[in-house]
Order: C-alpha cells, then sequence, then structure tokens
C-alpha cells in the first residue's frame, strides 16, 4: 500500500524568507504522480505543483519548487520569497500511473508572519 | 476558482438518517473523484466516476454511494449515517481519469 508522510505538523516562516516542508512516501511502483496542494481556510484544495517520476528535472512553478529525490522517496516543497497569502495546510499526495486513487499525507500547517 | 461547485455548503443530519452532497465538475471535465478529509487529517479516496461509471473506489462500505450523470455532475449519498461520518466532503474533477483534479470548496457534514 502506498502510504504518504508529513512529519511537520506545524511551521512558520517570516515574510520574504524561504521555507522547506518535507514530505516522504512509500511505494513499489515506478511510474507515478506527486502533487503538493494548498487547502486555504477557505477549505478549496489548489494544486501547486506536480511532479511526474519518471522525470528527473524537479518541477518549479514560480516561488515554488520541488527536490524529488525518487530513490529516496522525498518530495520536498520550497516555497521562496514567502507571502501572507501562503498561509495555508500544504498537502503531499501521491498517485499511481495506473490508478486514479490519490493518496494525501496529513498536512503541514504553514503560517507566514509579517 | 477552479468551476467546480459543491452544495450544500454546511448540512447537519442526525444518527440513522441518509445524505446526497452534489457537485458541479468543470467544463469539459468528464471525470469526479469523491474525498473524505476528517477533522485534522488529510482526505481520503472514496470513489471515482468516469462517464457515468464506478471507476475505483476507497475504503469505504456500500453505505457510501454515488451517481454521475449524463453533464457528469455527481451526487454522493451517504446511508444510516454515522457520527463518524461527520468530515468535509471534497469533490474534484478532471479530464480523464489521470489527470490533475480540480477541486471544489467540500460540504461540511455534522452527524449529531
Amino acid at each position: 500500500a502506498q502510504t504518504v508522510t508529513q512529519s511537520q505538523p506545524e511551521m512558520s516562516v517570516q515574510e520574504a524568507e524561504t521555507v522547506t516542508l518535507s514530505c516522504t512516501y512509500d511505494t513499489s511502483e515506478s511510474n507515478y504522480y506527486l502533487f503538493w496542494y494548498k487547502q486555504p481556510p477557505s477549505r478549496q484544495m489548489i494544486l501547486v505543483i506536480r511532479q511526474e517520476a519518471y522525470k528527473q528535472q524537479n518541477a518549479t512553478e514560480n516561488r515554488f519548487s520541488v527536490n524529488f529525490q525518487k530513490a529516496a522517496k522525498s518530495f520536498s516543497l520550497k516555497i521562496s520569497d514567502s507571502q501572507l497569502g501562503d498561509t495555508a495546510m500544504y498537502f503531499c499526495a501521491f498517485m499511481k500511473n495506473n490508478n486514479n486513487d490519490m493518496r494525501f499525507g496529513a498536512g503541514t500547517r504553514l503560517t507566514v508572519k509579517p | 476558482e477552479t468551476g467546480v461547485t459543491q452544495s450544500p455548503t454546511h448540512l447537519i443530519k442526525t444518527r440513522g438518517q441518509q445524505v446526497t452532497l452534489r457537485c458541479s465538475s468543470q467544463s469539459g471535465h468528464n471525470t469526479v473523484s469523491w474525498y473524505q478529509q476528517a477533522l485534522g487529517q488529510g482526505p481520503q479516496f472514496i470513489f471515482q466516476y468516469y462517464r457515468e461509471e464506478e471507476n475505483g473506489r476507497g475504503n469505504f462500505p456500500p453505505r457510501f454511494s454515488g451517481l454521475q450523470f449524463p453533464n457528469y455532475s455527481s451526487e454522493l449519498n451517504v446511508n444510516a449515517l454515522e457520527l463518524d461520518d461527520s468530515a468535509l466532503y471534497l469533490c474534484a474533477s478532471s479530464l480523464s481519469q489521470k489527470n490533475i483534479q480540480y477541486f471544489g470548496a467540500g460540504t461540511r457534514l455534522s452527524v449529531l
């Protein structure tokens, strides 16, 4: 079974600084997708970034980038130049290539302080 | 905004009752997935519908059932409600079974 672990229940960062959220996963699959979703108090899950396991290059989306270490089964999210609007729960998620069952971690609550 | 809408936003039921939650998918999306998110936890996959057929199911009992309509909107039905069914229920639509999922804002269900 696939499991996703986020070991940091809460984190905080000063505005404009950089923060890294950790995620590890367990799978025997070789082809899969990894995601980071953001859930602000409005409850709507918003896709931050997606990584395809067969791509060695780390995905980036503006201020958001990942460090994907396939052998170590690690998928961390780096947020640069943190903004107050980045305050939210962040969920790491895993989906097998031939499956539709997306598995989520327990989440990390990020607070950006002014 | 993702274009995925869920109704109602909040709902209060008593144990043993039945509930129906609704989801309108983003325009052009033919796949809808449902998730249960208990307080303080990540979402858990309930099931997915693709072109009106169930296309995968998580570890939920049969009293959780669903439908998808020709316009690709979807319903989640829960019978014989239990206290542990209290949660945020999220719907997500995608262009096909394996594409990026776009979430609605959820329905908060409280079972008393």
